[in-house]
């Protein structure tokens, strides 16, 4: 059973344009959920963070939205850039030292 | 951010050799390193969690004899892949979780094992 989806595999966006990535989970009982951003053969990039008692979290370029009564995430990227093509991995834990929990993960082409 | 650094980015042994994968945390103490592994195009697996000065708790369907896993000390956890086949090649990556933080946890760069 997969708690944490990330139902596009790929999206493309013009360069300049906003990049919106989708989330959503199952577990009621995460309160603390991340965004990754992964390029080939790298690990992953921590990008931005929101715990469950907030509904929004911004830096910089990106946003992370957190609806929790919908059990759903979203990350925005503005102004998106070409250096944003990655692919981008939803991540979510529970209060204490558990492991995060990934989602297969959204592949952002921006386009030049 | 935190680094963390693994070593080696690439290797390439024989069937039947053993290979030790080495994950440290550079600029901070991690009591907590986490195994995980990647297939083509597929999301990251949980291997194991390595915890500083015990046993690791390994996932359901990862056998432990055949991933040893080490966490010597707060800055270092070892990822031995004993008897490789080579349906163990793969993308393994590990990632630490800094003590004074709240839940990031920082990945290294990763290491590409091909099992010939």
């Amino acid at each position: 059973d997969q708690q944490v989806k990330q139902n596009s595999p790929s999206l493309s966006v013009q360069e300049g344009r906003i990049s919106i990535l989708n989330c959503d989970y199952t577990n009621s009982m995460f309160d603390y959920f991340l965004w990754y951003k992964k390029y080939p053969a790298e690990g992953p990039t921590f990008l931005i963070s929101i715990s469950s008692i907030k509904d929004k979290n911004e830096d910089g370029r990106f946003t992370v939205f957190l609806n929790k009564s919908a059990k759903h995430l979203s990350l925005h990227i503005v102004p998106s850039q070409p250096g944003d093509s990655a692919v981008y991995f939803c991540a979510a834990s529970v209060t204490g030292n558990t492991p995060l929990v990934f989602g297969k993960g959204t592949r952002l082409s921006v386009i030049a | 951010g935190a680094v963390v650094s693994q070593h080696p980015s690439r290797v390439i042994c024989k069937s039947g050799t053993s290979v030790k994968i080495e994950c440290r945390s550079l600029d901070f103490q991690a009591t907590t390193m986490f195994w995980y592994r990647q297939f083509p195009k597929q999301s990251l697996m949980l291997m194991a969690t390595s915890n500083e000065g015990s046993k690791a708790t390994y996932e359901q369907g990862v056998e432990k004899d055949k991933f040893l896993i080490n966490h010597a000390s707060l800055t270092l956890s070892t990822l031995t892949v004993t008897s490789a086949h080579p349906e163990d090649s793969s993308f393994y990556i590990c990632s630490a979780r800094d003590l004074t933080g709240p839940y990031e946890q920082y990945f290294g760069p990763g290491t590409r094992l091909t099992v010939t």
